[in-house]
């Protein structure tokens, strides 16, 4: 079946230390998304990236990096310039018009 | 810079009620919204997509309308069920980009 992997379920992180969450795609979609969830808001845009080798920074860019090498994944490291990074991380993919279709997410929890 | 709400915030019905949840859109130049529903701790699952050229869509007990010209959208659902508590989350995506803009969500409790 096709859909989005996002690994891993739960991550740690200590100060100071970038940390790089995993978001893999089989759906052959062309544009890829990651968006941070805390609690009572809504989803924020860190990053999308459109085509393989390009992205653009959403609303909340900073401290984040991205990489988009190959069509099929995505990944978000989450650099130590990332002063507050505990969040619920998900991440999307989409083609066309149809909608988005959403990973199950990683936990990120400052140690 | 489009802007999305969603009220009620938190709703709690008894099983078999049927209830309405909001949406509304400060920009109304979208191309599509999409309604997801989310379990705690899990990612998001979509229930209806509808196009900025189509009125409604329906999926079993759930019906979706769109009034694009009052940035409006509304999630109708029918004798609801215990199994039907998450919080649902209403978006857009603008006419030019991909980007989706979401709403804060509506946490939803159908008590049995």
């Amino acid at each position: 079946d096709g859909g989005i992997t996002q690994s891993p379920k739960y991550l740690f992180r200590k100060e100071g230390q970038n940390v790089t969450l995993s978001c893999e795609q089989n759906l052959n979609h062309d544009a890829m998304y990651w968006y941070r969830q805390d609690p009572g808001q809504g989803l924020r845009l860190i990053y999308y990236s459109q085509i393989v080798n390009d992205f653009q920074k959403g609303d909340i860019a900073e401290g984040y990096s991205v990489s988009r090498e190959k069509k099929e994944s995505f990944p978000l490291t989450v650099t130590s310039a990332q002063k507050n990074p505990t969040a619920f991380y998900l991440c999307a993919s989409s083609i066309n018009s149809r909608g988005y279709t959403f990973g199950s997410g990683t936990r990120l929890t400052v140690v | 810079k489009q802007e999305v709400t969603q009220i009620p915030a938190a709703l709690s019905v008894p099983e078999g009620e049927n209830l309405v949840l909001n949406c509304s859109f400060t920009d109304s130049a979208i191309y599509n919204l999409q309604w997801f529903r989310q379990d705690p701790g899990k990612g998001l699952t979509s229930l209806l997509l509808i196009q900025s050229s189509q009125r409604e869509q329906t999926s079993g007990r759930l019906n979706a309308s769109l009034d694009k010209s009052s940035g409006r959208s509304t999630l109708y659902i029918a004798a609801s069920q215990p199994g039907d508590s998450a919080t649902y989350l209403c978006a857009v995506r603008g006419e030019y980009g991909n980007k989706l803009v979401f709403g804060a969500g509506t946490i939803l409790r159908v008590k049995s």
